[in-house]
C-alpha cells in the first residue's frame, strides 16, 4: 500500500541558514514523488515533483529534491531559507492506473530571524 | 483558466443535515481527488476518480458520497453530517499521473 512519512513534525531553523525536510515513502512500483507547500489560510503548491530521470529535481523558490530509492526517501532540502519559507511542507506520492496521491502528515516550518 | 474553484468556502452545518461540497475544474483533467486536512494528519483521500463515471473510495470515504458525471464536475454530498466531519476539505485535478494536482482553496466546514 501507499504510504509516507514525514517524521519531523515541526523544525525551526535561522534565516539564511540550510534546510533539509525528511521525506519517507512506500510503493510497490516506481513513484511519482511530490514536494507541495501550504501557506497558512492557504490551498496547497506544488513545489517540485519526480517520476523519472535525474534523481535531483530543482523546483521553484530554489527548493530541490532528491529521489534515492535505497532509501526510500525524497528530501527537500533549501541552501538558504527565508522568513518568506514558513510554511507547511507536504511529501506525497502516487502514480499507477489510478494516479491516487496519499500525503503524508507533513512538517511545520519556522524561521527565526 | 478558472483552475480548480471550490464552493462554498464556508460552511456551517448542523448535526445531521446534508449537503453537497462543490468542486469544478476548466483543464480537461481526467483524474480528480478530494481530500480532508485536520491538524497533525496532514491530507487524507476521501474519493478519487479516474474520469468520467469511475470512482473509487480513499483512505476515509465512510460518510461521503461522490459522483462524476462529467469531466468538469466532482461534488462531494455529506449524507448525514457528523461533528467529526469538521474538516478543511480540499478538491485536486491532475491531467496525468506525472504531472502531479492542482488544488482548490478549500471548503472549510464545522458541523456543530
Amino acid at each position: 500500500a501507499q504510504s509516507v512519512t514525514q517524521p519531523d513534525i515541526h523544525i525551526t531553523v535561522s534565516e539564511g541558514a540550510s534546510l533539509e525536510l525528511r521525506c519517507n515513502y512506500s510503493y510497490g512500483a516506481t513513484p511519482y514523488l511530490f514536494w507541495y507547500v501550504q501557506s497558512p489560510g492557504q490551498g496547497l503548491q506544488l513545489l517540485l515533483k519526480y517520476f523519472s530521470g535525474d534523481t535531483l529535481v530543482q523546483g521553484i523558490k530554489g527548493f530541490e529534491a532528491e529521489f534515492k530509492r535505497s532509501q526510500s526517501s525524497f528530501n527537500l532540502r533549501k541552501p538558504s531559507v527565508h522568513w518568506s519559507d514558513a510554511a507547511e511542507y507536504f511529501c506525497a506520492v502516487g502514480g499507477g492506473a489510478t494516479n491516487k496521491l496519499i500525503f503524508g502528515t507533513g512538517t511545520l516550518l519556522a524561521v527565526q530571524p | 483558466n478558472a483552475g480548480v474553484t471550490q464552493t462554498p468556502k464556508f460552511q456551517v452545518l448542523k448535526t445531521g443535515q446534508s449537503m453537497t461540497l462543490q468542486c469544478a475544474q476548466d483543464m480537461n483533467h481526467e483524474y480528480m481527488s478530494w481530500y480532508r486536512q485536520d491538524p497533525g494528519m496532514g491530507l487524507r483521500l476521501i474519493h478519487y476518480s479516474v474520469g468520467a463515471g469511475i470512482t473509487d473510495q480513499g483512505e476515509v470515504p465512510n460518510g461521503y458520497n461522490v459522483s462524476r458525471s462529467t469531466t468538469e464536475d466532482f461534488p462531494l454530498r455529506l449524507l448525514s453530517a457528523a461533528p467529526s466531519q469538521t474538516s478543511v476539505y480540499f478538491c485536486a485535478s491532475s491531467f496525468t499521473g506525472g504531472g502531479g494536482y492542482t488544488f482548490g482553496s478549500g471548503t472549510r466546514l464545522t458541523v456543530v
